[in-house]
């Protein structure tokens, strides 16, 4: 079945750090492909997304790119702020029926100022 | 304002009490579903719902069960609550089912004792 990967946590960076978590899937077809983002005590938000191969999605100063030859989709951001902190979730769906959003584990980040 | 309200945020309750947790949308999405957290294991789904009266299970829905009677309100509830169901629940919603951004509430703390 479908799957989500990705890189284990904490990451802990410095302020102004550059930013990358791992994220690799197993789909068939053409999902589409997102990054939610948990601040502590709150709901997932939206922080961007990507619907087909080689789209970029950006936000924030984050960007990610839907890579189908290596199915990935990193989060990356050149220079990270003590508010960045929060937990990051790769996710993706193939809509149809149930419109299911398969979610990895989440990457905790931490950064320090 | 737009937004996926949840209610009640926070719960403590004991093995069998039957309870609800409430789900609203204001945004006229046909689409909503129910996920639950757990550490490690990422967000999973309950129970999800194409429209007003069409619901099906998710991949964890023993325990539960859901109503859509109206297309704004979709409750998940707990019939006999057990200590396995302590977890965080989120509501989302999407306009459809075409593997659209899904929009999240904030969040249900759930304690079985």
């Amino acid at each position: 079945g479908d799957s989500v990967t990705q890189m284990e946590g904490p990451v802990t960076l410095s302020e102004e750090a550059f930013l990358t978590i791992n994220c690799t899937y197993t789909a068939t077809g053409y999902p589409s492909l997102f990054w939610y983002v948990q601040y502590p005590g709150e709901g997932l938000q939206l922080l961007l997304k990507a619907t087909k191969a080689d789209d970029k999605g950006s936000n924030k100063g984050f960007e990610a790119t839907y890579r189908k030859e290596t199915t990935s989709f990193h989060l990356e951001k050149g220079s990270v702020q003590v508010s960045d902190s929060a937990v990051y979730f790769c996710a993706l769906t193939r809509g149809g029926a149930t419109n299911k959003l398969i979610f990895g584990t989440g990457t905790l980040l931490a950064v320090q100022p | 304002e737009a937004q996926v309200t949840q209610n009640p945020r926070y719960l403590i309750t004991v093995t069998g009490k039957k309870l609800t947790v409430t789900c609203s949308q204001n945004m006229n999405h046909e689409y909503m579903s129910w996920y639950r957290q757990d550490p490690g294991l990422g967000l999973r789904q309950i129970y999800y719902s194409m429209n007003v009266e069409v619901t099906d299970k998710g991949d964890v829905p023993e325990g539960y069960k859901v109503s859509r009677k109206e297309k704004r309100n979709f409750p998940l509830i707990l019939e006999s609550p057990s200590p396995n169901q302590t977890s965080l629940y989120f509501c989302a919603s999407s306009p459809n089912f075409s593997g659209n951004e899904q929009f999240f509430g904030p969040g249900t703390r759930l304690t079985v004792l």
